[in-house]
């Protein structure tokens, strides 16, 4: 069984610029979570989707926002990039509420 | 919302040394998972442990859910168990709340 594939797994944006981060969940899976990850922060939650509502949000501003396809596929983007944006973005899955929550491998983003 | 502190901060053994990591949460759980990062950044699963105690190999956890608090175990350490290891508590849809982590770094 697949896990949970996240790509692209590194880039480098710079400032003002966009992005799209994808994600594909465990085969089954309707859940998707997002998380970033700074030095300074630790982990921290951005959103989470189901059936393609999201459910859940973290304190994090507009510019981030997220979707879900019917495939249960999500994929976040992060527009008018800042310096601060710079970190490890983790994409989660899971198949039912409060059960294992699996992490891809993440994407690092640089923002220059 | 719910605090989740881990302890020590940091933690430096010789291989085949013993190691607790605890993990202190500040409300009732229904869920909570250690994870392991590697040095690429993935989360790996260890356990998922709302209560009781569970082992995989060298590795152990118990969570007593009704004083708040989770132990990692690590037997016989080597090498590549060195990173960070995260535990979190799930509090609503989708999302864990995560402890600060402790860094493990296992020397030979």
């Amino acid at each position: 069984k697949a896990g949970v594939t996240q790509t692209p797994r590194y880039l480098i944006k710079t400032r003002g610029q966009q992005v799209t981060l994808s994600c594909s969940p465990i085969s089954g899976h309707r859940s998707v979570s997002w998380y970033q990850q700074t030095p300074g922060q630790g982990l921290q939650f951005l959103f989470e989707y189901f059936s393609e509502t999201q459910r859940n949000k973290g304190n994090f501003p507009g510019r981030f926002s997220g979707r879900q396809f019917s495939n249960s596929r999500s994929e976040m983007n992060v527009s008018t990039l800042e310096l601060g944006d710079s970190a490890l973005y983790l994409c989660a899955s899971s198949g039912l509420t409060g059960n294992t929550i699996y992490f891809g491998e993440g994407s690092w983003l640089t923002v220059v | 919302g719910i605090q989740v502190e881990q302890s020590p901060p940091d933690l430096i053994l010789q291989e085949g040394a013993n190691s607790t990591l605890r993990c202190n949460f500040s409300d009732s759980v229904n869920n909570l998972q250690w994870f392991h990062q590697n040095p690429w950044g993935q989360l790996i699963n260890l356990f998922y442990i709302p209560s009781g105690t569970k082992q995989n190999g060298r590795l152990s956890a118990t969570t007593v859910a009704t004083e708040r608090y989770s132990l990692l175990y690590i037997s016989s350490s080597q090498t590549t168990d060195s990173g960070v290891y995260f535990c979190a508590v799930w509090t609503s849809y989708g999302k864990l709340t995560f402890g600060q982590g402790t860094i493990l770094t296992v020397h030979p």
